[in-house]
């Protein structure tokens, strides 16, 4: 069974550009969460899609923004870049429904934003 | 507002030693309650999880962790370290029937020593 794949796992970036980094989610599972992992600061909710919603958002601005496909994968989106934004960005999937614990982690993708 | 606590940043345990690592949470109720390992360039993994019952609850890689309501906490132990658990730990609290909305601690750190 594949697990979380997101791609691209490493990318640089310069301010003021924006960025798209993609999730395929474990087959069958139907949420998806972005979370921002950076040093000192562990991992921060970005935000939860569920059957294409947006079930939960994280208190990030809305430069943040993400989707979900019917196919259950989805992507998040960073406009104007800004230094501070440089993190890996990981992304867990989940069967969906309540909260299981099962979330499965992809390995993340690095942004660099110089 | 949920929130997370790991007081320590970095352990460093010999292996074959008993290891704690400590984790505090504030909810107003008892929310779900989670232990989550990361190896060096790889995703998380779920260690084990709390939802209700038994208070002491046991994981994979021998691992357990004990919820005790009176102080908000969530321990993990392990009675004897092996040189493989060397990784970040991280504790993770979400709200009960509100979707995968994970608050994570900033992580611990664990290094063993032969």
């Amino acid at each position: 069974k594949a697990g979380v794949t997101q791609t691209p796992r490493y990318l640089i970036k310069t301010r003021g550009q924006q960025v798209t980094l993609s999730c395929s989610p474990i087959s069958g599972h139907r949420s998806v969460s972005w979370y921002q992992q950076t040093p000192g600061q562990g991992l921060q909710f970005l935000f939860e899609y569920f059957s294409e919603t947006q079930r939960n958002k994280g208190n990030f601005p809305g430069r943040f923004s993400g989707r979900q496909f019917s196919n259950s994968r989805s992507e998040m989106n960073v406009s104007t870049l800004e230094l501070g934004d440089s993190a890996l960005y990981l992304c867990a999937s989940s069967l969906g429904g309540v909260v299981t614990g099962e979330l499965f982690f992809g390995e993340g993708s690095r942004l660099t934003v110089l | 507002a949920q929130s997370v606590t790991q007081p320590d940043i970095h352990i460093t345990v010999s292996e074959g030693a008993s290891l704690e690592l400590r984790c505090n949470y504030s909810y107003g109720a008892t929310p779900y309650l989670f232990w989550y390992v990361q190896s060096p360039g790889q995703g998380l993994q779920l260690l084990l999880k709390y939802f209700s019952g038994d208070t002491l609850v046991q994981g994979i890689k021998g691992f357990e962790a004990e919820f005790k309501r009176s102080q908000s906490s969530f321990n993990l132990r392990k009675p004897s370290v092996h040189w493989s658990d060397a990784a970040e730990y991280f504790c993770a609290v979400a709200a009960p029937n509100t979707g995968n909305q994970f608050y994570f601690g900033t992580g611990t750190s664990l290094t063993v020593i032969p």
